[in-house]
């Protein structure tokens, strides 16, 4: 079983609706990165979580650190939120921490 | 925001010869580094990680001798693949660390 669990893993969505992605994971962590990787391979770094909520324009990152869950919500989706998004999970302390990261979630939104 | 470059974004190459890979750091400096492999269609992989004047770190399976990492500066690290075989093939991308990690663009490498 994989440290970082995603679902789903792959996601097709039509334009303007509502995204959920989520990311389970098993072992003690400092921080929780959700990641955007475009289709070029370059990668963008969303949020950094340690608890609670965060929010930035359209996408919003929830963690429960007790449930050891963390979500990604994207509202009024778009065809350029289409990307792969990648759960990864900061073990270990400090911000030299190794990150290790989930397989991701293909998301698809048609217009 | 904070900036990583890598450079080149793409690069061929014939079997048995090396690859140098460049991971900057543009605006800030980054005393830790990280190199990530990533397969098609799977997880980024930690292959390392740089320290700025010390002996990189390499993670269980990755050769060191085959990767070399040189992170001479605390804006610039390299990764060279030596004596490069087509199983090399892969995206290598690079994260410096300042707070949380930036990460570059990644360098597609074929091995032909």
């Amino acid at each position: 079983k994989n440290e970082v669990e995603q679902s789903p893993q792959n996601l097709t969505a039509q334009e303007g609706e509502f995204i959920t992605i989520n990311c389970s994971y098993s072992v003690g962590i400092s921080a929780l990165h959700w990641l955007q990787q475009h289709p070029g391979g370059g990668i963008v770094s969303l949020f950094m979580l340690s608890s609670g909520k965060k929010k930035h324009g359209r996408l919003i990152a929830t963690i429960n650190i007790q449930e050891k869950h963390s979500s990604l919500h994207i509202t009024a989706s778009h065809p350029r939120d289409s990307a792969v998004y990648i759960c990864a999970v900061r073990s270990g302390g400090g911000s030299q921490g190794n990150l290790i990261f989930g397989k991701g979630t293909k998301l698809s939104v048609k217009p | 925001g904070a900036v990583v470059s890598q450079h080149p974004s793409w690069v061929i190459c014939k079997s048995g010869t090396s690859v140098k890979i460049e991971c900057r750091s543009l605006d800030f400096q980054a005393t830790t580094m990280f190199w990530y492999r990533q397969f098609p269609k799977q997880s980024l992989m930690l292959m390392a990680t740089s320290n700025e004047g010390s002996k990189a770190t390499y993670e269980q399976g990755v050769e060191k001798d085959k990767f070399l990492i040189n992170h001479a500066s605390l804006t610039l690290s390299t990764l060279t693949v030596t004596s490069a075989h087509p199983e090399d093939s892969s995206f290598y991308i690079c994260s410096a660390s300042l707070n949380t990690q930036y990460f570059g663009p990644g360098t597609r490498l074929t091995v032909l």
